[in-house]
């Protein structure tokens, strides 16, 4: 069975600094993983996705993930935080199964202070 | 390109009254669709999700239903609303290719009070 923790319910940055946002992931099989960002009444919009290619994931809005086997984690980071990055983000892996639903995390809420 | 679409964008309801939202997908055929809740200060809570016409799957049993009466339309309903329906709901789809590489794309959500 596949499961995502993520590290942090509520992380603080100020506009500039570094943003890291941890996951660790469970899975019996090599998975694929993702994060979405959602934004204040808004639906959930993809940022990157690892499907065994490259570890180090390249996604929107400057942000990047590495899924590193041997932690088992797959932490999203930017390297300078800015206002509107402000947004509830989501840890996601998707089962190797098909059609069957995707496995979320309960989320970390990222607040930019100025 | 792919689209979804869910409406109304917010609702208010009496408790006891019924509920019908509506999600629809343009620009793709036969897609996987999917319900979920956001309560607040919540994660996200699958509700149904449906791999082809008629067929559903349900993940939570509560006094919600969905259905699925054409392919790319996906519904969800209840005859009688509580007071903890309340939240965000959020339809999404998919196109499975195999492999455990399924990416969902969500719709705008609907934001339900139920007073």
């Amino acid at each position: 069975a596949q499961s995502v923790t993520q590290l942090d319910s509520h992380v603080s940055v100020s506009e500039g600094t570094p943003v890291l946002l941890r996951c660790n992931y469970s899975s019996s099989y090599s998975p694929s993983l993702f994060w979405y960002v959602q934004h204040p009444n808004k639906g959930l919009q993809l940022l990157l996705k690892y499907t065994s290619a490259a570890t180090l994931v390249k996604g929107i809005n400057g942000f990047e993930a590495e899924f590193k086997k041997s932690e088992t984690s797959f932490h999203l980071t930017k390297p300078s935080a800015h206002m509107s990055d402000a947004a509830e983000y989501f840890c996601v892996v998707s089962p190797p199964s098909g059609n069957t639903p995707l496995v979320f995390g309960k989320g970390t809420r990222l607040s930019v202070i100025a | 390109s792919q689209t979804i679409h869910q409406w109304p964008a917010t609702l208010v309801q009496p408790v006891g009254s019924p509920l019908s939202l509506e999600c629809t997908v343009e620009g793709t055929s036969n897609p996987n669709l999917y319900w979920y809740r956001q309560a607040a200060g919540r994660g996200l809570q699958l509700l149904f999700y449906s791999v082809g016409i008629g067929q559903i799957s349900s993940e939570v049993p509560q006094n919600l239903s969905a259905s699925r009466p054409q392919d790319r339309q996906f519904i969800l309903s209840s005859k009688k609303l509580l007071l903890s329906d309340s939240g965000f709901y959020l339809c999404a789809w998919s196109q499975y290719r195999g492999g455990g590489q399924e990416t969902q794309y969500f719709g705008p959500g609907t934001r339900l009070l139920v007073l």
